[in-house]
């Protein structure tokens, strides 16, 4: 099993650019997640998901949006790239129960 | 709403113990986890600890939970320098039917020779 996996790695773009973040997890969890980590500032979630077809807004939500098309899948978008959005960006899943979260490598992503 | 607190940073000699607190408010929580996450990678799940449990020993780390007052500690005995990483607490509430976890924001825990 390959667990969680995000792509790409890194990525840096223009102010203004658009961009998609891609997770997938092959545990079929039911629950998604994606956090951006920020030095002193720990984990922020920014969407989650419960389900194929379902997202909800986390702590961060602003400038960002997520589908759910696919159980395995979880994208996440930034229509209009800011430098404010410079982080690293991890993915997360989870089943219901014991919840502990399957965490992907992460996306460090730069804004210039 | 909930929150979860960690101190920033904690420093110890190779061989020595170390203690990572956590205290939590959230007094519905039915998990309380701690996760590792190393350099350059996403955090790895150690341990965790149901709510109706006092104490988890497993090899060289020891969770002890004091539902009373709120405080969630991990220990970790024998450090190595292979220990030195950012240790999160995180809780999951039972009420309202969610699951979704609350991070403390890290402790980075420095090993030295």
């Amino acid at each position: 099993n390959a667990g969680v996996t995000q792509t790409p790695k890194f990525r840096v773009l223009k102010t203004g650019q658009s961009m998609t973040l891609l997770c997938a997890q092959d545990m079929n969890h039911e629950y998604m997640y994606w956090y951006r980590q920020d030095p002193g500032m720990g984990l922020r979630l920014i969407h989650y998901s419960v389900g194929e077809g379902t997202t909800a807004k986390g702590e961060v939500p602003d400038g960002y949006n997520v589908s759910r098309l696919k159980k395995q899948n979880f994208l996440l978008g930034l229509e209009s790239a800011a430098p404010s959005q410079t982080s690293v960006y991890f993915c997360a899943s989870s089943n219901r129960g014991r919840g502990e979260q399957f965490f992907g490598p992460g996306t460090r992503l730069t804004v210039l | 709403g909930e929150d979860v607190e960690q101190s920033l940073f904690l420093s110890v000699r190779e061989g020595d113990s170390s203690v990572i607190n956590c205290t939590y408010t959230d007094s519905s929580s039915t998990y309380l986890y701690w996760y590792k996450q190393e350099p350059g990678a996403g955090l790895q799940l150690l341990t965790y600890i149901f709510s109706n449990m006092d104490m988890k020993q497993d090899q060289r780390l020891t969770v002890l939970l004091n539902k009373k007052d709120k405080h969630l500690s991990l220990r970790i005995a024998d450090t190595q320098t292979g220990d030195s990483a950012i240790y999160f607490c995180a809780e999951t509430p039972s009420s309202g039917g969610s699951y979704i976890p609350t991070f403390g924001r890290g402790t980075s825990l420095i090993v030295h020779p």
